[in-house]
Order: structure tokens, then C-alpha cells, then sequence
């Protein structure tokens, strides 16, 4: 069975001070990881794919890198708008669903 | 742009009532999902759909029941609504085994 854990549950940045999210994952032929941004209220937004190890992505402060067991997202030099939870996911095998974390709540304070 | 659009943001309904949510996505995507998510829980899949008339229990399916006529429409039924189904639903599409989902933007039931 497919399974991903996110830390920390929560995190609470300066604005401007740079951090990473982690995600650790247990699957059975990595087809896709996923990254997801979710503000409150509303459904997730897809920020990036990974499929190999070694693959990174990048977008505006948001950096996706990926090992063989997890995937960290950097956050560079953060600002409020940045505050949501982000949410991480795998896909494996033979399966068409994703396997989502519980996500990392992100507070970006003045 | 492409879109998966859910009926309804806000929803409230009495405890016993058949309940329907609606997703629509003009994708031509092959899969649908239905997900819940609570807090600490995370997202947990309800059923999801690979084809039209096709569907799959997913890890939480009891109490709930689905329906796919068309490629674009996957709806969710409560068949009995309970307060333990009050939530944030989750609809979301992909193409068959490719690519990450498109998520609608949820619809916020509550059951009283």
C-alpha cells in the first residue's frame, strides 16, 4: 500500500526566511509525484510533477526536488501570500488514484 | 481554461435527506474522483471512475453511492444524509494513468 507522510504539520515563517517541506513516501513503482497548493476554502492547485530522482522544478519561490524516499519543496524567501497547506502525493504502479499526505499548514508572517 | 466545476459552495441539508453533488469537467478527462477531507484526516477517496457507467469503491464508500451517464458528469448521493457526513467534498479529474488531478473547488455540506 501506498503511503506518504508530510512534516511538519505546521510551520510558521518570517517573511523572507527560507525553509523546506518534506514529504516521505513508501510506493511500489513511482509513476508521478505530485504537489499540490490549497488555500482555505477552496480545492487544491497543482503546482508540480516529479517522476525520476534528481528531478527538480521550479516556480517564482517554489522549488520541488525529489529522491528515491521523499520530496522536499524550498521555499525561498517566502511572503504572506505564500501562507496556505500544501499538500504532497504519489501515484504507483499500475493505479490510476493518487495517495495524498495530511499536508503542511504554511503561515508567512510580516 | 480548463475547469472542474462542482454545483454547489455552500450546502446545508437535514439528517435523512437523499443528498446530490454534481461535478462537471469539460477536460474529456477518463477518471473521476470524490474525495472528503477533514481536518486531520487529510483527503480520503470516496469512489472514483475510470470510464462512463463505470465506478470503484475507494476507501470510504459506505453511506455513499455514485453515478457516471456521461464522460464529463460524476455525481456523489448521499442515499441518507448523517452529521458524520458533514465535510468539504472534493471532486477531481485526470487523464487515465497520466498527470496529476484537477481539482474542483470544493463543496462544504453540512448535515443537521
Amino acid at each position: 500500500e501506498d503511503q506518504v507522510t508530510q512534516s511538519p504539520e505546521a510551520l510558521r515563517l518570517q517573511e523572507g526566511e527560507s525553509s523546506s517541506l518534506n514529504c516521505s513516501y513508501t510506493v511500489s513503482g513511482l509513476r508521478g509525484l505530485f504537489w499540490y497548493r490549497q488555500d482555505p476554502g477552496k480545492g487544491p492547485e497543482f503546482l508540480f510533477t516529479l517522476y525520476s530522482a534528481g528531478e527538480e522544478k521550479e516556480k517564482e519561490r517554489l522549488k520541488a526536488t525529489l529522491t528515491k524516499k521523499e520530496s522536499f519543496l524550498h521555499i525561498t524567501a517566502p511572503k504572506p501570500e505564500d501562507s496556505a497547506t500544501y499538500l504532497c502525493a504519489v501515484r504507483g504502479g499500475t493505479a490510476s488514484k493518487l495517495t495524498f499526505g495530511t499536508g503542511t499548514r504554511l503561515q508567512v508572517t510580516l | 481554461d480548463v475547469k472542474v466545476t462542482q454545483s454547489s459552495r455552500y450546502l446545508v441539508k437535514r439528517t435523512g435527506e437523499k443528498v446530490f453533488l454534481e461535478c462537471v469537467q469539460d477536460m474529456d478527462h477518463e477518471n473521476m474522483f470524490w474525495y472528503r477531507q477533514d481536518p486531520g484526516l487529510g483527503l480520503r477517496l470516496i469512489y472514483f471512475s475510470y470510464d462512463v457507467k463505470m465506478k470503484e469503491k475507494g476507501d470510504i464508500p459506505e453511506g455513499y453511492s455514485v453515478s457516471r451517464e456521461k464522460k464529463e458528469r460524476f455525481s456523489l448521493i448521499l442515499e441518507s444524509a448523517s452529521t458524520n457526513q458533514t465535510s468539504m467534498y472534493l471532486c477531481a479529474s485526470s487523464l487515465s494513468g497520466k498527470g496529476g488531478y484537477t481539482f474542483g473547488s470544493g463543496t462544504r455540506l453540512t448535515v443537521v
